[in-house]
């Protein structure tokens, strides 16, 4: 089945605590990203990837970082968390080529207490 | 960069009922999509439509791009509709190319 996969689904840390959410995508596609989702405000793009090596930031990376080491996989990686952190986080992916939209994982809840 | 607008906000149904949800955006648009939030956090992916029309059993929609809008219709709705739905589109190339542009949403409850 073609899908996004994130993990964990629940994570309650605290402030300080590196963590990683990992997302694997297995269609084979060239661009994913990360958003995040919070009241009030929507979904908003954090980080997004056109390709393995190639990463750029979107409209709200800073405490964030990720990586793009192979092309099915793409960590959303937080050094520090903090508390404005806490938030529903998903991963997508999308086939530019084909334009058949954008496939979401089923979103991680964090809480950073 | 593109504006998404969503109406009507909220909508209540009785189960059995039908709806139309609407998306209007502000510039010309490609990657327009339809997502059904459920009470769980999942965005499920209900269609890829930038034009014409899709039918999905009971939803279907429409994309009229010239006049830069698009519909949802629920068609006999059930209680498991309930939730968020969501139009998102991705910009033309430049700015916002990149990324999806998301819709405030309607938040839809069918009561049985």
């Amino acid at each position: 089945e073609a899908q996004v996969t994130q993990n964990p689904r629940y994570l309650i840390t605290v402030t300080g605590k590196k963590l990683t959410v990992t997302c694997s995508q297995n269609m084979n596609h060239e661009y994913m990203s990360w958003y995040r989702q919070d009241p009030g405000l929507g979904l908003r793009q954090i980080y997004y990837s056109m390709n393995v090596e190639v990463t750029d930031k979107g409209d709200v990376p800073e405490g964030y970082k990720v990586s793009r080491k192979e092309k099915r996989n793409f960590p959303l990686i937080l050094e520090s968390p903090s508390p404005n952190q806490t938030s529903l986080y998903f991963c997508a992916s999308s086939d530019r080529g084909r334009g058949y939209g954008y496939t979401f994982g089923s979103g991680t809840r964090l809480t950073v207490v | 960069g593109i504006q998404v607008e969503q109406s009507p906000p909220d909508l209540i149904l009785q189960e059995g009922a039908n709806s139309t949800l609407r998306c209007n955006f502000s510039d010309s648009v490609n990657n327009l999509q339809w997502f059904h939030q459920n009470p769980w956090g999942q965005l499920i992916n209900l269609f890829y439509i930038p034009s014409g029309t899709k039918q999905n059993g009971r939803l279907s929609a429409t994309t009229v791009a010239t006049e830069r809008y698009s519909l949802l219709y629920i068609s006999s709705s059930q209680t498991t509709d309930s939730g968020v739905y969501f139009c998102a589109s991705r910009g033309q190339r430049g700015t916002g190319f990149q990324k999806l542009v998301f819709g405030t949403g309607t938040r839809l409850l069918v009561s049985p």
